[in-house]
């Protein structure tokens, strides 16, 4: 199993940009959720989902849309880049009851 | 608001040392409270979690303790090793909302 990836790696993007992180599992897990992560602030999240076609909102979700239309993947999506923005990204997915949630290596995103 | 709070930011210690990590939490909604391990460039992994209603739980040489009424937890490393050097993060997980909450990370350098 290659578990949890994310593409790409590395982006730079301009403000007012626009782009999609991928996030894709092979382990059929349920929940699946993004967080991004901070000097100083651990990691935040942003949006989560416990099914295909379920989604939620986490703790910092402006700027940020997400759609779960199959089990194995959940890409979020920002319309208009800012440079507030820019952190790493980490996408997670989980078994019931959700609580041990296993992490993708990251996106580092850049935002001029 | 952190709803968790961790501390030291930062944590120097000398092999064999035991370092020790401390958390607290004021929402006792919280019900599973995992500690992850994050390397430079990784996602963060799960390293050990405990429920409350147990005070202690050790995995190698790794120990969480809980104190339930001081809403504290804390990691614990014995005989600490240079490849234990890693950011370490706290979290609580809620699971009427299936939402986990991170602490804001303390770095660990374990000298020789």
């Amino acid at each position: 199993n290659a578990g949890v990836t994310q593409t790409p790696k590395f982006q730079v993007l301009k403000t007012g940009q626009s782009m999609t992180l991928q996030c894709a599992q092979d382990m059929n897990h349920e929940y699946m959720s993004w967080y991004r992560q901070d000097p100083g602030m651990g990691l935040r999240l942003i949006h989560y989902s416990v099914g295909a076609g379920i989604t939620d909102q986490g703790e910092v979700p402006n700027g940020y849309n997400v759609s779960r239309s199959t089990t194995e993947d959940f890409p979020l999506r920002l319309l208009s880049a800012a440079p507030s923005q820019t952190s790493v990204y980490f996408c997670a997915s989980s078994y019931p009851p959700y609580n041990e949630q296993f992490f993708g290596p990251g996106t580092r995103l850049t935002v001029l | 608001q952190q709803q968790v709070k961790q501390s030291p930011q930062s944590l120097i210690v000398q092999k064999g040392g035991i370092p020790i990590i401390n958390c607290a939490y004021e929402n006792t909604a919280f019900d599973y409270f995992p500690w992850y391990q994050q390397f430079p460039g990784k996602g963060p992994a799960l390293l050990i979690a405990i429920r409350p209603d147990v005070s202690e739980k050790k995995e190698g040489r790794f120990t969480i303790s809980f104190n339930k009424s001081a809403k504290q937890f804390s990691l614990h490393i014995m005989d600490s090793q240079p490849g234990d050097s890693a950011t370490y993060f706290c979290a609580a997980f809620t699971g009427t909302a299936s939402k986990l909450t991170f602490g804001t990370g303390t770095r660990l350098q374990v000298t020789l």
